[in-house]
Protein backbone atom coordinates (compact mmCIF):
# COMPACT_ATOMS: atom_id res chain seq x y z
CA UNK A 1 0.00 0.00 0.00
CA UNK A 2 0.98 3.36 -0.36
CA UNK A 3 3.02 4.87 2.68
CA UNK A 4 3.53 8.65 3.89
CA UNK A 5 4.29 11.23 1.22
CA UNK A 6 5.00 14.82 1.43
CA UNK A 7 4.98 17.70 -0.98
CA UNK A 8 6.96 19.17 -2.29
CA UNK A 9 10.38 17.24 -1.97
CA UNK A 10 12.82 20.26 -2.43
CA UNK A 11 11.89 24.11 -1.97
CA UNK A 12 14.16 26.49 -2.27
CA UNK A 13 12.58 29.90 -0.28
CA UNK A 14 14.29 33.18 -0.02
CA UNK A 15 14.97 34.54 3.52
CA UNK A 16 11.33 35.97 4.79
CA UNK A 17 9.59 34.41 2.34
CA UNK A 18 6.53 32.24 4.06
CA UNK A 19 6.49 28.34 3.08
CA UNK A 20 3.96 25.30 3.20
CA UNK A 21 5.05 21.83 3.31
CA UNK A 22 2.75 18.67 3.22
CA UNK A 23 2.10 15.75 4.17
CA UNK A 24 0.37 12.80 3.53
CA UNK A 25 0.10 10.26 6.29
CA UNK A 26 -0.65 6.24 5.44
CA UNK A 27 -5.11 6.30 5.04
CA UNK A 28 -6.30 5.52 8.66
CA UNK A 29 -3.05 6.42 11.13
CA UNK A 30 -3.97 8.21 13.87
CA UNK A 31 -1.40 9.72 15.25
CA UNK A 32 1.00 12.23 12.93
CA UNK A 33 4.19 13.78 13.95
CA UNK A 34 6.68 16.74 12.05
CA UNK A 35 10.75 16.85 13.21
CA UNK A 36 12.62 18.61 11.68
CA UNK A 37 16.31 17.15 10.83
CA UNK A 38 19.81 19.26 10.51
CA UNK A 39 22.05 18.19 8.01
CA UNK A 40 24.09 15.10 9.51
CA UNK A 41 22.19 15.12 12.65
CA UNK A 42 19.01 13.48 14.24
CA UNK A 43 15.77 14.19 13.65
CA UNK A 44 14.01 16.58 16.21
CA UNK A 45 10.25 16.45 17.02
CA UNK A 46 8.00 19.35 16.08
CA UNK A 47 4.96 18.55 16.71
CA UNK A 48 1.94 15.85 17.25
CA UNK A 49 -1.41 15.37 16.25
CA UNK A 50 -4.24 12.55 17.35
CA UNK A 51 -6.97 12.68 14.76
CA UNK A 52 -7.29 16.61 14.00
CA UNK A 53 -5.95 17.53 17.27
CA UNK A 54 -3.07 18.79 17.89
CA UNK A 55 -1.73 17.44 21.49
CA UNK A 56 1.50 18.06 21.63
CA UNK A 57 3.83 21.40 19.68
CA UNK A 58 6.46 21.82 22.47
CA UNK A 59 9.37 21.43 19.26
CA UNK A 60 8.37 24.17 17.46
CA UNK A 61 11.22 26.27 17.98
CA UNK A 62 9.36 29.71 17.46
CA UNK A 63 5.62 31.06 16.80
CA UNK A 64 6.72 31.27 13.22
CA UNK A 65 6.12 27.75 12.69
CA UNK A 66 2.19 26.54 12.76
CA UNK A 67 1.32 22.98 11.80
CA UNK A 68 -2.75 22.10 11.81
CA UNK A 69 -4.33 18.62 10.16
CA UNK A 70 -7.93 20.23 9.95
CA UNK A 71 -9.65 16.74 8.71
CA UNK A 72 -7.63 14.30 10.76
CA UNK A 73 -5.80 13.18 7.50
CA UNK A 74 -3.48 15.12 5.03
CA UNK A 75 -1.15 17.93 7.44
CA UNK A 76 0.59 21.11 6.69
CA UNK A 77 3.53 22.17 8.60
CA UNK A 78 3.85 26.58 7.62
CA UNK A 79 6.87 28.31 8.16
CA UNK A 80 6.15 31.95 8.08
CA UNK A 81 8.88 35.14 7.67
CA UNK A 82 11.43 31.74 7.11
CA UNK A 83 15.53 32.43 8.42
CA UNK A 84 18.32 30.47 7.05
CA UNK A 85 18.34 28.43 10.80
CA UNK A 86 15.02 27.17 9.39
CA UNK A 87 17.25 25.48 6.20
CA UNK A 88 16.66 21.76 7.08
CA UNK A 89 15.11 18.52 6.27
CA UNK A 90 11.48 18.23 7.24
CA UNK A 91 10.22 14.76 8.00
CA UNK A 92 6.57 13.58 8.70
CA UNK A 93 5.99 10.45 10.38
CA UNK A 94 2.37 8.65 10.89
CA UNK A 95 1.30 5.59 13.45
CA UNK A 96 -2.00 3.90 13.60
CA UNK A 97 -1.82 4.59 17.35
CA UNK A 98 0.00 6.68 19.83
CA UNK A 99 -0.43 3.66 22.29
CA UNK A 100 2.25 0.64 22.86
CA UNK A 101 5.35 0.23 20.43
CA UNK A 102 3.55 1.33 17.59
CA UNK A 103 6.04 1.98 14.81
CA UNK A 104 5.96 5.57 13.44
CA UNK A 105 6.01 5.43 9.24
CA UNK A 106 8.29 8.05 7.59
CA UNK A 107 7.72 10.37 4.80
CA UNK A 108 11.18 11.08 2.45
CA UNK A 109 11.03 14.82 3.35
CA UNK A 110 11.25 17.94 2.21
CA UNK A 111 14.50 19.76 2.17
CA UNK A 112 14.35 23.39 2.76
CA UNK A 113 16.75 25.76 2.08
CA UNK A 114 16.42 29.48 2.44
CA UNK A 115 18.55 31.99 0.51
CA UNK B 1 14.40 15.49 30.85
CA UNK B 2 15.08 11.92 28.51
CA UNK B 3 18.50 12.23 26.16
CA UNK B 4 19.45 9.49 23.72
CA UNK B 5 23.79 9.31 23.27
CA UNK B 6 25.39 7.73 20.29
CA UNK B 7 29.20 8.14 20.21
CA UNK B 8 30.41 6.34 17.29
CA UNK B 9 29.79 9.00 14.22
CA UNK B 10 31.31 6.25 11.61
CA UNK B 11 31.66 2.66 11.85
CA UNK B 12 32.99 0.80 9.34
CA UNK B 13 32.81 -3.51 8.73
CA UNK B 14 33.30 -5.43 6.07
CA UNK B 15 30.68 -7.69 3.83
CA UNK B 16 29.79 -10.71 5.60
CA UNK B 17 31.27 -9.58 9.13
CA UNK B 18 29.42 -8.56 12.25
CA UNK B 19 29.06 -4.89 13.61
CA UNK B 20 27.86 -3.47 16.55
CA UNK B 21 26.36 0.68 17.07
CA UNK B 22 26.55 1.61 20.33
CA UNK B 23 23.25 3.57 22.22
CA UNK B 24 22.97 4.97 25.85
CA UNK B 25 19.99 6.84 26.91
CA UNK B 26 19.03 8.82 30.23
CA UNK B 27 15.72 8.61 31.65
CA UNK B 28 13.91 8.28 35.19
CA UNK B 29 11.16 6.52 33.70
CA UNK B 30 10.80 2.64 34.08
CA UNK B 31 9.07 1.78 31.26
CA UNK B 32 9.56 3.07 27.34
CA UNK B 33 10.48 2.14 24.18
CA UNK B 34 13.16 1.62 22.06
CA UNK B 35 14.13 1.72 18.57
CA UNK B 36 16.86 1.46 16.19
CA UNK B 37 16.07 3.42 12.57
CA UNK B 38 18.09 3.40 9.62
CA UNK B 39 18.16 6.13 7.03
CA UNK B 40 19.22 5.35 3.68
CA UNK B 41 20.86 7.94 1.13
CA UNK B 42 17.23 8.25 -0.40
CA UNK B 43 16.48 9.90 3.41
CA UNK B 44 13.31 7.29 4.31
CA UNK B 45 13.71 6.29 7.57
CA UNK B 46 12.37 2.29 8.38
CA UNK B 47 12.25 0.78 11.69
CA UNK B 48 15.02 -1.81 11.89
CA UNK B 49 13.91 -3.27 15.33
CA UNK B 50 11.93 -2.46 18.57
CA UNK B 51 12.52 -2.97 22.29
CA UNK B 52 9.53 -2.56 24.96
CA UNK B 53 11.85 -2.10 28.50
CA UNK B 54 9.46 -4.22 30.15
CA UNK B 55 10.65 -7.57 28.61
CA UNK B 56 14.22 -8.92 29.77
CA UNK B 57 14.41 -11.00 26.73
CA UNK B 58 16.80 -8.97 23.66
CA UNK B 59 14.73 -8.46 20.52
CA UNK B 60 15.93 -9.95 17.26
CA UNK B 61 14.99 -9.48 13.79
CA UNK B 62 16.85 -12.02 11.25
CA UNK B 63 20.01 -10.75 11.02
CA UNK B 64 19.81 -7.81 13.79
CA UNK B 65 19.60 -7.92 17.53
CA UNK B 66 19.50 -5.57 20.15
CA UNK B 67 21.92 -5.89 23.80
CA UNK B 68 19.55 -4.51 26.01
CA UNK B 69 21.48 -3.99 29.57
CA UNK B 70 18.59 -1.66 31.35
CA UNK B 71 20.65 -0.82 34.09
CA UNK B 72 23.02 0.37 32.19
CA UNK B 73 20.68 2.41 29.69
CA UNK B 74 22.47 0.82 26.67
CA UNK B 75 20.97 -0.61 23.86
CA UNK B 76 23.53 -1.50 21.29
CA UNK B 77 22.42 -2.92 17.69
CA UNK B 78 24.15 -6.33 16.31
CA UNK B 79 24.37 -6.53 12.64
CA UNK B 80 25.13 -9.72 11.45
CA UNK B 81 26.28 -11.14 7.87
CA UNK B 82 26.95 -7.22 7.18
CA UNK B 83 25.13 -6.90 3.22
CA UNK B 84 25.93 -4.25 1.06
CA UNK B 85 22.18 -3.06 1.55
CA UNK B 86 22.96 -2.16 5.06
CA UNK B 87 24.92 1.03 4.47
CA UNK B 88 23.13 3.93 5.87
CA UNK B 89 22.64 6.09 8.58
CA UNK B 90 21.43 4.46 11.89
CA UNK B 91 19.43 6.43 14.65
CA UNK B 92 18.85 5.13 17.99
CA UNK B 93 15.31 6.17 19.44
CA UNK B 94 13.65 6.62 22.86
CA UNK B 95 9.74 6.77 23.33
CA UNK B 96 8.07 7.32 26.72
CA UNK B 97 6.53 4.42 27.68
CA UNK B 98 1.97 3.93 28.04
CA UNK B 99 1.68 6.76 30.95
CA UNK B 100 2.53 9.13 28.25
CA UNK B 101 0.35 11.17 26.15
CA UNK B 102 2.78 11.77 23.38
CA UNK B 103 4.00 9.49 21.05
CA UNK B 104 7.17 11.61 20.33
CA UNK B 105 10.62 9.64 19.54
CA UNK B 106 13.61 11.06 20.63
CA UNK B 107 16.62 10.48 18.41
CA UNK B 108 20.60 10.28 18.95
CA UNK B 109 23.01 11.52 16.75
CA UNK B 110 23.21 8.89 13.95
CA UNK B 111 25.71 6.59 13.19
CA UNK B 112 27.07 5.85 9.24
CA UNK B 113 27.77 2.64 8.56
CA UNK B 114 30.09 1.61 6.13
CA UNK B 115 30.16 -1.52 4.23
CA UNK B 116 32.97 -2.47 1.92
CA UNK B 117 32.64 -5.48 -0.22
Amino acid sequence: GAGVSQSPRYKVAKRGQDVALRCDPISGHVSLFWYQQALGQGPEFLTYFQNEAQLDKSGLPSDRFFAERPEGSVSTLKIQRTQQEDSAVYLCASSLLTAGPNEQFFGPGTRLTVL
Amino acid sequence: AQTVTQSQPEMSVQEAETVTLSCTYDTSESDYYLFWYKQPPSRQMILVIRQEAYKQQNATENRFSVNFQKAAKSFSLKISDSQLGDAAMYFCAYRRGPSSNTGKLIFGQGTTLQVKP
